[in-house]
């Protein structure tokens, strides 16, 4: 199995500007984590999905943040407009179940200048 | 109290010794608790898992669960340097949610 993929590795882009983070998840897990990672706050769920449908996401910071997963192979994080203090390491996690192992892709480095 | 707490370190070992990192957690979770080790500049990758008291062994690595005391350990036997990394001590909640510590920040002295 190729693991958990993501897209973009590195994003560099303006304040103001739109963002979009790509996720495919393990074949067969049937849940999918956003976390967001800073030096400051450590590793943060953003929001998770249950058989595609969003299932908490307490953790979205503001409206900026939206997240997406049409299909079972598929989601994505945006952020419209950017701004500096959203500069992290984006990561997206997959699992069978929310209370087991959980499986991180390589990690989306987004810088807002 | 925060759901996870994990001593920042940095700890420092020589190769060879045992090293260990300890973890505790609140009462808000109570499910099951992983370990996964993160190098710099890396993602984290899943080391061990335990969901019941007692200890659990894999190869260098042994997690221990006192649900009592609410604190998970991790020990790793015979240190090497590429065990250097950060470890971060991980627990699910009720609602099904992975609460992470802030890691330890461990070094294997060669």
């Amino acid at each position: 199995d190729a693991g958990v993929i993501q897209s973009p590795r590195h994003e560099v882009t303006e304040m103001g500007q739109e963002v979009t983070l790509r996720c495919k998840p393990i074949s067969g897990h049937d849940y999918l984590f956003w976390y967001r990672q800073t030096m400051m706050r450590g590793l943060e769920l953003l929001i998770y999905f249950n058989n595609n449908v969003p299932i908490d996401d307490s953790g979205m910071p503001e409206d900026r943040f939206s997240a997406k997963m049409p299909n079972a192979s598929f989601s994505t994080l945006k952020i419209q407009p950017s701004e500096p203090r959203d500069s992290a390491v984006y990561f997206c996690a997959s699992s069978l179940d929310p209370s087991y192992e959980q499986y991180f892709g390589p990690g989306t480095r987004l810088t807002v200048t | 109290q925060k759901e996870v707490e994990q001593n920042s370190g940095p700890l420092s070992v020589p190769e060879g010794a045992i090293a260990s990192l300890n973890c505790t957690y609140s009462d808000r979770v109570s499910q099951s608790f992983f370990w996964y080790r993160q190098y710099s500049g890396k993602s984290p990758e899943l080391i061990m898992s335990i969901y019941s008291n007692g200890d659990k062994e894999d190869g260098r690595f042994t997690a221990q669960l006192n649900k009592a005391s609410q604190y998970v350990s991790l020990l790793i036997r015979d240190s090497q340097p590429s065990d250097s990394a950060t470890y971060l001590c991980a627990a699910s909640n009720q609602g099904g949610k992975l609460i992470f510590g802030q890691g330890t920040e461990l070094s294997v002295k060669p």
